[in-house]
């Protein structure tokens, strides 16, 4: 089955540690993004990447960073600078061109304590 | 800058209804825009999209419109069913990257 895989489901850390969120997709999409989503909000974009070894920052990057080493892989670290890392993280993807559709992971609960 | 609105936040209809949910968006230049359905704890399914150019999408119970000189959508669900007790989302597309710019959702509640 073709999909986007985010791993683990629930993630616990202490303050002051980086965490990395994995996000994985069979669909040979070109693009990728990463959201982070609270409670009452709508979802926030914190980077995303068009091609393989590129990526830029999104609305609230700061405390974040990503790589894309593989077209199907974009993992996301959470580092120690973002002031409110505990969220729900979504990871989504689509192929290249403007007017595709975005397909959406099953996100990723991460509570920093 | 973009801003997605969606009114009200929560919505609880009685079984069989039909409703609409609204969306409207500020700048509307959008390349297209998204319908989600997001249950608790979950991720995004993509229930509709249309393009810029379309007036409107249907699958199944739902039909969605676009109005983009007024920067509206609705999404239309038949037949309320209370396995459609969901949050739903709208998001447009637009600019660089056409970068997703998301609503804060309606919770809507079917009751028996």
């Amino acid at each position: 089955d073709g999909g986007i895989t985010q791993s683990p489901k629930y993630l616990f850390r202490k303050e002051g540690q980086n965490v990395t969120l994995s996000c994985e997709q069979n669909l040979n999409h070109d693009a990728m993004y990463w959201y982070r989503q609270d409670p009452g909000q709508g979802l926030r974009l914190i980077y995303y990447s068009q091609i393989v070894n590129d990526f830029q920052k999104g609305d609230i990057a700061e405390g974040y960073s990503v790589s894309r080493e593989k077209k199907e892989s974009f993992p996301l670290t959470v580092t120690s600078a973002q002031k409110n890392p505990t969220a729900f993280y979504l990871c989504a993807s689509r192929i290249a061109g403007d007017l595709s559709e975005q397909y959406f992971g099953p996100g990723t609960r991460l509570t920093v304590t | 800058k973009q801003e997605v609105t969606q009114i009200p936040a929560a919505l609880s209809v009685p079984e069989g209804e039909n409703l609409v949910l609204n969306c409207s968006f500020t700048d509307s230049a959008i390349y297209n825009l998204q319908w989600f359905r997001q249950d608790p704890g979950k991720g995004l399914t993509s229930l509709l999209l249309i393009q810029s150019s379309q007036r409107e999408q249907t699958s199944g119970r739902l039909n969605a419109s676009l109005d983009k000189s007024s920067g509206r959508s609705t999404l239309y669900i038949a037949a309320s069913q209370p396995g459609d007790s969901a949050t739903y989302l709208c998001a447009v597309s637009t600019g660089a990257n056409s970068k997703l710019t998301f609503g804060k959702g309606i919770t809507l509640s079917v009751r028996p």
